[in-house]
Order: C-alpha cells, then sequence, then structure tokens
C-alpha cells in the first residue's frame, strides 16, 4: 500500500538558519502531495500541495517540488522564524476516496 | 470566510459517559471526515460520509458511531469513553474531486476522567 516517510524530529534550528524536512514516499501512480502544519493546540493547515511531477508548491516562504525520479516532497524554507515552530506533517492522496496518508510528523522548534 | 468548524475545542467527560462531538462547514464539500490524533502522532482516520454513504474504517472501534443530518453538519458519538479515548478529534472536508485538498477544523481536545 502507499506509504510516507518523514524524518524524525525535533528539528531545532536558531532563527534565520535554512530548514529543510525530508519527505519520500511510497505509492502506485501519480498522487498528490501535501504539506501540512499543526500549531500547538491547532487543527491541520495546509501549507502547500502539488498534483503533478516537478510541480513547485510554496505558500509563506516555505517550498516543496514534486520529484517522481526519487519519490520526494521535501519541504525548504530558506529563512525560518520563531512563528514557525510546529509539527510538519508530509501527506499524500492516491485515490477517489481522497484518503490522505501521512508521514509521523516533524516537529521543528526554531529558537530565537 | 468558508471554514470547518469544531465544537466545543475542549470537551471533558467521566468514564463511560456518552459524549458528542460537533462539526459544521461552510464551504459545501461532499465528503467530510472523523481523525483521531493522539498526542506526537499522525492523524488517524476513523470514518468519513461521501455525501450520506457512511465508510468506516476496518478499525475503527464499534464505541465510535458518527452522524450525518445535512451535507453541513457532522457528529461523532463517543458511547462508553474510555481512558484511551482521550485525544485531539479532527473533522476534515473535501470536494468530491479525485486527489482533492482535505481541509481541516480547529480539532477538539477530549478530556476523560
Amino acid at each position: 500500500g502507499d506509504s510516507v516517510t518523514q524524518m524524525e524530529g525535533p528539528v531545532t534550528l536558531s532563527e534565520e538558519a535554512f530548514l529543510t524536512i525530508n519527505c519520500t514516499y511510497t505509492a502506485t501512480g501519480y498522487p498528490s502531495l501535501f504539506w501540512y502544519v499543526q500549531y500547538p493546540g491547532e487543527g491541520l493547515q495546509l501549507l502547500l500541495k502539488a498534483t503533478k511531477a516537478d510541480d513547485k508548491g510554496s505558500n509563506k516562504g516555505f517550498e516543496a517540488t514534486y520529484r517522481k525520479e526519487t519519490t520526494s516532497f521535501h519541504l525548504e524554507k530558506g529563512s525560518v522564524q520563531v512563528s514557525d515552530s510546529a509539527v510538519y506533517f508530509c501527506a499524500l492522496s492516491n485515490n477517489a476516496g481522497n484518503m490522505l496518508t501521512f508521514g509521523g510528523g516533524t516537529r521543528l522548534m526554531v529558537k530565537p | 470566510d468558508a471554514m470547518v468548524i469544531q465544537n466545543p475545542r475542549y470537551q471533558v467527560t467521566q468514564f463511560g459517559k456518552p459524549v458528542t462531538l460537533s462539526c459544521s462547514q461552510t464551504l459545501n464539500h461532499n465528503v467530510m471526515y472523523w481523525y483521531q490524533q493522539k498526542s506526537s502522532q499522525a492523524p488517524k482516520l476513523l470514518f468519513h460520509y461521501y455525501d450520506k454513504d457512511f465508510n468506516n474504517e476496518a478499525d475503527t472501534p464499534d464505541n465510535f458511531q458518527s452522524r450525518r443530518p445535512n451535507t453541513s453538519f457532522c457528529f461523532l458519538d463517543i458511547r462508553s469513553p474510555g481512558l484511551g479515548d482521550a485525544a485531539m478529534y479532527l473533522c476534515a472536508t473535501s470536494t468530491a474531486v479525485v486527489q482533492e485538498t482535505q481541509y481541516f477544523g480547529p480539532g477538539t481536545r477530549l478530556l476523560v476522567l
């Protein structure tokens, strides 16, 4: 079946550092790929998405490129802020029911 | 703004006392989902409605039920909450289009005493 693997956290960075959170997937066909962010005590918010190979999703300074050849969708940000501290989930959707397959989540902690 | 609303944000119940969590949406989406999320874990799908069609995940306990009286509202009923049911419960919606985005509500945190 489909699966998503993302790097384990926590990831601790200083403000203005470069962020990469790795995400790789296993799926048949051509899934849509998503990054969701969850701030403490809140629900999940869609951060960005990509629906086909080589698409780049971007939002709020975050970017991720759909790489079919490496089955990856790594999340990057050039300069993180304290307010980016949250848990980030990589996910894919590959079926008519729009079921999401989630990775395990990566907690990001940004220190001033 | 179109959105997914969950009430209450925090719910305290007693062991074995039935509890109902509420979700409403103004997105007019066909599909509504209920997830359970325990600390430091990814959300786990309990069930979903495709319009009025109910779809239960195979490993969802019988203790969990759901109702969708109309397009806008969906309820999660926990018939006899146990201590292990303490979690964040997330509602989400999507259109019926394949591989479309799911939109999540803010969640209800359930505490079982």
